[in-house]
């Protein structure tokens, strides 16, 4: 039973438009949300986050959307380029019991140039 | 300022024997997590760690999986008697534990198994 869906394997932008990753998630009970992004033979890096009690976080060229009534966030990557081309994991997980995070099966990025 | 390193990077082994996979977390990091990537599937937690707590062992598939953490520092994974579908890359994290919740977790670069 999968808590946490990217049901988007892969995405293909051109490098200077908008990249959308999505996620959708099961349990009402998650209040904290994460993205990592991984390149290959790396460990995820945090990108960033948001509490269930905003719906929009930003951070520069990097912007997390909460829909809590669709279960849903998105992350958007304005202008992406193409080093932003890697593995984008959502996580999710219980404020307090914050120490498990339940990973996305993450979607590729690839920003064309 | 080192981030969480793992070793080996690469490990592989034959079906039925044990292995380890150990784990420096970032010091200062009271936290330590194991998670494992098996191919085309997200990170699944294994076992938690923090502080002198009992560790959180919920995620280990099975009894063969046991991990430790010396000192509040290091920790190994083992693996007994492996079987082909413990392949996967084994990723460690650690985190501060602030009042609150929400820490990042940091990763290591991951220990890739291969059980042939």
């Amino acid at each position: 039973d999968q808590q946490v869906k990217q049901n988007s394997p892969s995405l293909s932008v051109q490098e200077g438009r908008i990249s959308i990753l999505n996620c959708d998630y099961t349990n009402s009970m998650f209040d904290y949300f994460l993205w990592y992004k991984k390149y290959p033979a790396e460990g995820p890096t945090f990108l960033i986050s948001i509490s269930s009690i905003k719906d929009k976080n930003e951070d520069g060229r990097f912007t997390v959307f909460l829909n809590k009534s669709a279960k849903h966030l998105s992350l958007h990557i304005v202008p992406s380029q193409p080093g932003d081309s890697a593995v984008y994991f959502c996580a999710a997980s219980v404020v307090d019991s914050s120490y498990k995070l339940i990973f996305g099966s993450g979607t590729r990025l690839l920003v064309r140039p | 300022g080192a981030g969480v390193s793992q070793s080996p990077s690469n490990k592989v082994t034959e079906k039925g024997k044990d292995v380890e996979l150990r784990c420096d977390p970032i010091s200062g990091h009271t936290a330590l997590y194991w998670y494992r990537q098996s191919l085309g599937q997200g990170l699944e937690f294994l076992i938690y760690f923090q502080g002198n707590s009992a560790p959180d062992k919920s995620g280990l598939p099975s009894d063969r999986f046991s991990a430790e953490r010396t000192g509040g520092s290091v920790s190994t994974l083992t693996i007994q008697r492996t079987q082909q579908e413990d392949s996967a890359v084994y990723l460690c994290a650690s985190s501060l534990m602030l009042a609150g919740g929400g820490e990042t977790q940091y990763f290591g670069p991951g220990t890739r198994l291969l059980v042939l």
